[in-house]
């Protein structure tokens, strides 16, 4: 079953603006992870971010968590076109490493 | 370092049939996950090995069975295949005790 739901299920956007999805999930997590998906292919992981933590930055990525709402939000600045792709969210499952994944979120940014 | 490599990349098969799908991770990783992946499901987990064990295992009847050699090369096999069962398969490497997960290119399974 699904742990995350992303919001918007897609998302268009000119080159240079920002881009911003959220994330909403239901149980406790150790952490929630970002991942991008260039046309059906591998994923690529973006960040992670703890449960303790409030607010992560990694290059033009931003992320927050809220763990009193149960979300988070991946901002990405000054998009490009070659940010085009899907971004899923990812919490941890049970024991061991498995990730639960949202449905993802279809950015297309145009020049 | 090479990537997570999976093999085949496609792979189309009938109905009834059974199909292996191959996974090597990144040198040192031991644990690998198997995800499905399809447009009306999304990325569901299918099972996680670490050192020749199944460690976890997702909602997926029995058809779905995995394996971990002692070099951490796993397999996935689907037995009696099914319409449904088209997705693109997800493999994924990661270090003991870390979250962040490498994952393959995928082989896209077809069934007619």
């Amino acid at each position: 079953s699904q742990q995350g739901e992303e919001d918007p299920q897609a998302l268009s956007i000119q080159e240079g603006e920002n881009a911003t999805m959220n994330c909403s999930y239901k149980t406790s997590i150790n952490n929630l992870q970002w991942y991008r998906q260039n046309s059906g292919r591998g994923l690529v992981h973006l960040i992670l971010i703890r449960s303790n933590e409030r607010e992560k930055h990694s290059g033009r990525l931003r992320v927050t968590l809220d763990t009193s709402k149960k979300s988070s939000s991946l901002l990405i600045t000054a998009s490009r076109a070659a940010d085009t792709a899907s971004y899923f969210c990812a919490t941890d499952h049970q024991a061991g490493t498995a990730l639960i994944f949202g449905k993802g979120t279809t950015l297309s940014v145009s020049s | 370092k090479a990537g997570v490599t999976q093999t085949p990349r496609y792979l189309i098969k009938t109905r009834g049939q059974q199909v292996t799908l191959s996974c090597s991770p990144i040198s040192g990783h031991r644990s690998v996950s198997w995800y499905q992946q399809t447009p009306g499901q999304g990325l569901q987990f299918l099972f996680e090995y670490f050192s020749e064990t199944q460690r976890n295992k997702g909602n997926f009847p029995g058809r779905f069975s995995g394996r971990q050699f002692s070099n951490s090369r796993s397999e996935m096999n689907v037995s009696t295949l099914e319409l449904g069962d088209s997705a693109l398969y997800l493999c994924a490497s990661t270090v003991d005790g870390a979250w962040e997960q490498f994952f393959g290119p995928g082989t896209r399974l077809t069934v007619l």
